[in-house]
């Protein structure tokens, strides 16, 4: 079965600086992937979702990357605010069918200004 | 806006308890989920629904069940609550077309 790996417990940086999270998976190749802001005590929110045939995909300040050869995935926030202080979790189809989701057990960010 | 309520923030149950945690979606999605959610541990799939009066096991199913008797609601069941189910519940929802999931703000459900 697919098994997802966020490298990082939790990164701390600078305010200011690009921030880098890191989303690795095994087996085949998800259709999409999607990342997700949580906060303490709170549901996670829907940031962005990139498909199999999409290298890049950006919103704002935030970056998405997919490397299927790599099976991985970066997630970028540029120009760092301590606001953007969470726990961020990527997510991708299980099965071919796409049907439902797993999660990584998610990176903290801390943002220090 | 996509809302997702559930029906209690926190909630405290004794051992061998009934406990029933519901979730509402007001956009008229087919597909909801219930997940737990312990540290290091990440977000586990606990049952899942793509319709009315439909359900499918998740990842852990063992001491729940569910119910969807209508679209915009789907009830998870402790049977007989015990210590090891303390944890947050989440549920989310998504709609046709897109894979995006709205998650509901938790129940942290706490069993002694």
């Amino acid at each position: 079965s697919q098994k997802i790996e966020q490298n990082s417990e939790a990164l701390n940086i600078q305010e200011g600086k690009t921030a880098t999270l890191t989303c690795n998976y095994t087996n085949y190749s998800p259709a999409y992937l999607q990342w997700y802001r949580q906060d303490p005590g709170r549901g996670p929110v829907f940031l962005l979702l990139i498909r199999e045939n999409e290298k890049e995909k950006r919103k704002e300040r935030l970056k998405v990357t997919f490397d299927t050869t790599l099976k991985q995935s970066l997630f970028h926030i540029t120009a760092s605010q301590p606001a953007d202080s969470a726990t961020y979790l990527c997510a991708l189809d299980e099965d071919s069918s796409a049907s439902k989701i797993i999660f990584g057990s998610g990176t903290r960010l801390s943002i220090r200004p | 806006d996509v809302k997702v309520t559930q029906s209690s923030r926190y909630l405290v149950k004794r051992t061998g308890e009934k406990v029933f945690l519901e979730c509402v979606q007001d956009m008229d999605h087919e597909n909801m989920f219930w997940y737990r959610q312990d540290p290091g541990l990440g977000l586990r799939l606990i049952y899942f629904s793509y319709d009315v009066k439909m359900k499918e096991k998740g990842d852990i199913p063992e001491g729940y069940s569910v119910s969807r008797e209508k679209k915009e609601r789907f009830s998870l069941i402790l049977e007989s609550a015990s210590t090891n189910q303390t944890s947050m519940y989440l549920c989310a929802s998504y709609g046709p077309g897109t894979y995006e999931q709205y998650f509901g703000p938790g129940t942290r459900l706490t069993v002694t």
